[in-house]
C-alpha cells in the first residue's frame, strides 16, 4: 500500500532563506507526483506536476525534483517571502491507477518577515 | 475558466438533517473527485467518477453518504442523516485524463 510522508510537519524560516520541503513515498511505481499549496481555510492550489519520466519541474521560484528509485521528491523554494506561508502537500498517483492521488499530511511553512 | 465551483461554501446544520453539497467541475475534465479533510485524518478520497460513472466509492464512510454525477458539469454529495462526526471540509476536484488535478474551494460543514 502506497504511503506518503512529509517531514518536517512544520517549518519556520526568516524571509529570504532558500528552503527545501521533503516528500517520501513507499512504492516507486508511480505515474506522477504533484505538489500543492493550501492556505488556511482555502482549497488546494496546484504548484507543480512531475511525470514519472521527469527529474524536475520549475515554476518561478519553485523547483520540484523527483527521484523515483529512492522514493523521494523535494520542493525547493528560493528567496522565501512571507506570502509563501502556507501548508504544502505532496501527492502521488500510483502507477497503473487511473484515479486516486495519495496525499501526505503536509508541511506547514511559516516565513517570518 | 472559473475553476472548480462548489456550493455552499459553508453549511451549518443539525444532527439528523439531510445535507447536499454541489460541485461543478472544470469544463472538459473527465474525472471528478470528492474528498474530505479533517485535522485528524488529513485528506481522504471519498469517491471518484470518470465520464460521469462512479469508479471507486470505497472511501465513502457508510450508507449515509451518497454521490451522483448526472452529467459532465454537475455532481452532488449527499449525507442523510448527518452526524456531528461528519463535520469537515469537503473538497471537489476535477482532472483532464491523467494530468494535473484541480481543487475547488471546499465546503465547510458543521453538524451540531
Amino acid at each position: 500500500k502506497q504511503e506518503v510522508t512529509q517531514i518536517p510537519a512544520a517549518l519556520s524560516v526568516p524571509e529570504g532563506e532558500n528552503l527545501v520541503l521533503n516528500c517520501s513515498f513507499t512504492d516507486s511505481a508511480i505515474y506522477n507526483l504533484q505538489w500543492f499549496r493550501q492556505d488556511p481555510g482555502k482549497g488546494l492550489t496546484s504548484l507543480l506536476l512531475i511525470q514519472s519520466s521527469q527529474r524536475e519541474q520549475t515554476s518561478g521560484r519553485l523547483n520540484a525534483s523527483l527521484d523515483k528509485s529512492s522514493g523521494r521528491s523535494t520542493l525547493y523554494i528560493a528567496a522565501s517571502q512571507p506570502g509563501d506561508s502556507a501548508t504544502y502537500l505532496c501527492a502521488v498517483r500510483p502507477g497503473g491507477s487511473q484515479g486516486n492521488l495519495i496525499f501526505g499530511k503536509g508541511t506547514k511553512l511559516s516565513v517570518k518577515p | 475558466d472559473a475553476g472548480v465551483i462548489q456550493s455552499p461554501r459553508h453549511e451549518v446544520t443539525e444532527m439528523g438533517q439531510e445535507v447536499t453539497l454541489r460541485c461543478k467541475p472544470i469544463s472538459g475534465h473527465d474525472y471528478l473527485f470528492w474528498y474530505r479533510q479533517t485535522m485528524m485524518r488529513g485528506l481522504e478520497l471519498l469517491i471518484y467518477f470518470n465520464n460521469n460513472v462512479p469508479i471507486d466509492d470505497s472511501g465513502m464512510p457508510e450508507d449515509r453518504f451518497s454521490a451522483k454525477m448526472p452529467n459532465a458539469s454537475f455532481s452532488t454529495l449527499k449525507i442523510q442523516p448527518s452526524e456531528p462526526r461528519d463535520s469537515a471540509v469537503y473538497f471537489c476536484a476535477s482532472r483532464p485524463g491523467l494530468n494535473e488535478q484541480f481543487f475547488g474551494p471546499g465546503t465547510r460543514l458543521t453538524v451540531l
